[in-house]
């Protein structure tokens, strides 16, 4: 079945305490992604790869670091996680169509709470 | 930061009815332009992707471009309760790579 996971889809942690969201796609995409979710700010772009060794900043990327190593995988690594990091945060993938982002395929999301 | 605006409802309409959803943008760059639904406690998922200006329709979903407007629209036709749900809005920016929602509509569909 084609997915994007993500792990761990809840966690409860503690300010400065490091933590790393992981995301594995098992569809070849080129194009992988993290949002974070918040109550009337939407979805807000932090990091995106569009292939291997090949990353960028999105619109919310202070606090996060991402690697891809490999083609499949794309963690979201808080170093230092602090109370504003609260969020429900997605992983996506996507073929590129033309050298652009098509459909994105999301995993299921991972809530993070920071006390 | 390129900006996606939607109205953010909810939107509420009778069963049977045309909901139209309506979502503007900023980079004029932009090229690709998609609309997701989102059920509560839920992942997005895509509805349809529209590339050139002008209509496309799938089923009951017909998505309208207007690149000179910078205007995007979704119209759901014989709305369901089904449909009741948040429309968000996506759009690529300039380099084709980095993709911007908006903050989505709430729709609730009544029967």
């Amino acid at each position: 079945e084609a997915q994007v996971t993500q792990n761990p889809r809840y966690l409860i942690t503690v300010t400065g305490k490091k933590l790393t969201v992981t995301c594995s796609q098992n569809m070849n995409h080129e194009y992988m992604s993290w949002y974070r979710q918040d109550p009337g700010l939407g979805l807000r772009q932090i990091y995106y790869s569009m292939n291997v060794e090949v990353t960028d900043k999105g619109d919310v990327p202070e606090g996060y670091k991402v690697s891809r190593k490999e083609k499949r995988n794309f963690p979201l690594i808080l170093e230092s996680p602090s109370p504003n990091q609260t969020s429900l945060y997605f992983c996506a993938s996507s073929k590129l169509l033309a050298g652009a982002t098509g459909e994105l395929f999301f995993g299921e999301g991972s809530r993070l709470t920071v006390l | 930061q390129k900006e996606v605006e939607q109205n953010s409802g909810p939107l509420s309409v009778p069963e049977g009815a045309i909901a139209s959803l309506n979502c503007t943008y900023s980079d004029r760059g932009s090229q690709s332009f998609f609309w997701y639904r989102q059920y509560s406690g839920k992942s997005p998922e895509l509805i349809m992707f529209i590339y050139s200006n002008g209509d496309k329709e799938d089923g009951r979903f017909t998505a309208q471009l207007n690149k000179a407007s910078q205007y995007v629209s979704l119209l759901i036709r014989d709305s369901q309760p089904s449909d009741s749900a948040t429309y968000l809005c996506a759009v690529t920016t300039n380099s084709g790579y980095a993709l911007n929602f908006g903050k989505g509509t709430s729709l609730l569909v009544t029967p």
